[in-house]
């Protein structure tokens, strides 16, 4: 199998502070990672691609100057949440590609983000 | 991507067979059928996916109707620990998608001891 983990798994934060997330494929290499956001008892909504070395697509309604992503490495994306409000507080997923077929897909655990 | 229709819900024994249907009557000749878990609070957990023939693997069984249009995912005997939201997606490998893989709503399953 491959695996994906998240850092941190949880984190509280006030309104205004910065926080980062990271997403790490552990025994694989991922040229592609996706990110999510998913709010309770909603489905997951992507957020952006992120591609190794390349800049980040964002969906629409998404704003790449409040969540950052960065993709330096083959093995690990972050995501950071810029002045963060408590709209902002949701589960964040990400998920890497392995391989070039795009059809292995594997997840992180999530983070659950909760800004006061 | 072409989009798919799954129950809001279903109910099953522990032990017995479960069908979780999905209908995508719009599906392309590139889409591939996807299925994907979500355990509470967890990430999406990978459960089978196929184009056109049926597939089996140590999870699951999908069955792909013969004009495409809708399949089903067989869980052979169903464990506590299958209580999910079971996700039904199409994606197509080609075109501006790139893999990213969109959700619906899914079916949340229940399995009674």
């Amino acid at each position: 199998g491959a695996v994906v983990s998240q850092h941190p798994s949880r984190v509280i934060c006030k309104s205004g502070t910065s926080v980062k997330i990271e997403c790490r494929s552990l025994d694989f290499q991922a040229t592609t990672m996706f990110w999510y956001r998913q709010f309770p008892k909603q489905s997951l909504m992507l957020m952006a691609t992120s591609n190794e070395g390349s800049k980040a697509t964002y969906e629409q309604g998404v704003e790449k100057d409040k969540f950052l992503i960065n993709h330096a490495s083959l093995t690990l994306s972050t995501l950071t949440v810029t002045s963060a409000h408590p709209e902002d507080s949701s589960f964040y997923i990400c998920s890497a590609v392995k391989g070039v077929l795009l059809n292995e897909q594997f997840f992180g655990p999530g983070t659950r983000l909760t800004v006061l | 991507d072409a989009k798919t229709t799954q129950p809001n819900s279903m109910e099953s024994n522990e032990e017995e067979p479960v069908h979780l249907p999905c209908n995508h009557s719009t599906i392309s000749g590139t889409d591939y059928i996807h299925w994907y878990r979500q355990l509470p609070s967890q990430g999406p957990e990978y459960v089978i996916h196929g184009l056109t023939s049926n597939v089996n693997n140590r999870m699951a069984s999908l069955a792909i109707a013969e004009d495409r249009k809708s399949s089903t995912l067989i869980l052979h005997r169903a464990t506590l620990r299958d209580a999910a939201v079971y996700y039904c997606i199409l994606r197509s490998d080609y075109g501006g998608s790139q893999g990213n893989l969109i959700f619906g709503k899914g079916t949340k399953l229940s399995v009674k001891p």
